[in-house]
């Protein structure tokens, strides 16, 4: 049983540039949430995918969307790059919404210079 | 708003107990544990509802004090492996804002 998968694992990126990061989702979840975490920090909650749609949203700015398919799997945008978006990126999946386990993929760290 | 977790951090010999607190300023509909490893993904430990209930898994148990709006994360007889980073996350049932947030999380070392 294949479990949360993401892609790519590491990113280096330049100020300004956009990003993209992907998320396959546990077989059998339905529900993609994305989390970004600092160094030394808990995660924090960007976005939530479900039924193909932003279902709540964290205190993040426009500069990042979302994506979810029709096979569930989703990706994280990011426009106009900063310095303190370096962080990890965890997708993490779930049967549904609300108190739920999620499962967390490994993450993609992403570095901007 | 963040739940804030207690202690920072925690050094213990093999065999020694520890408990980790989270506590919360709102009212709680869940408290969800997770712990990870340096350099790996969070993996989930257990979930717990509004209603007091405790749940163990193994030698790792947890209680919901609905009252008091906390958590607590309880590690008997610990082992090597329970080392990492424990992360409590919490739930505000509200319809269309029914998401977790996570607290800086409890560095747990232990030691032989």
């Amino acid at each position: 049983d294949a479990g949360v998968t993401q892609s790519p694992t590491h990113l280096i990126k330049t100020r300004g540039q956009q990003v993209t990061l992907r998320c396959s989702p546990k077989s059998g979840h339905d529900t993609v949430s994305w989390y970004q975490q600092a160094l030394g920090q808990g995660p924090q909650f960007i976005f939530q995918y479900y039924e193909e749609e932003e279902r709540q949203r964290g205190n993040f700015p426009d500069r990042f969307s979302g994506h979810q398919f029709p096979n569930y799997s989703s990706e994280l945008n990011v426009n106009a790059l900063l310095l303190g978006d370096s962080a990890l990126y965890l997708c993490a999946s779930s049967w549904g919404v609300g108190s739920y386990e999620q499962y967390f993929g490994p993450g993609t760290r992403l570095t901007v210079t | 708003q963040q739940p804030v977790q207690s202690p920072q951090a925690v050094i213990l010999r093999e065999g020694e107990d520890a408990v980790i607190n989270c506590s919360s300023s709102k009212a709680l509909y869940s408290v969800h544990w997770y712990r990870q490893k340096h350099g790996e993904a969070p993996v989930f430990l257990m979930i717990l509802l509004k209603g007091g209930e405790q749940k163990g898994h193994e030698k790792i148990s947890a209680s919901f004090n609905e009252k008091k709006q906390q958590s607590s994360l309880y590690l008997t007889a610990s082992q090597l492996s329970y080392s990492g980073t424990y992360f409590c996350g919490t739930e505000i049932r509200v319809f269309g804002n029914e998401k977790l947030t996570f607290g800086t999380g409890t560095r747990l070392t232990i030691i032989p």
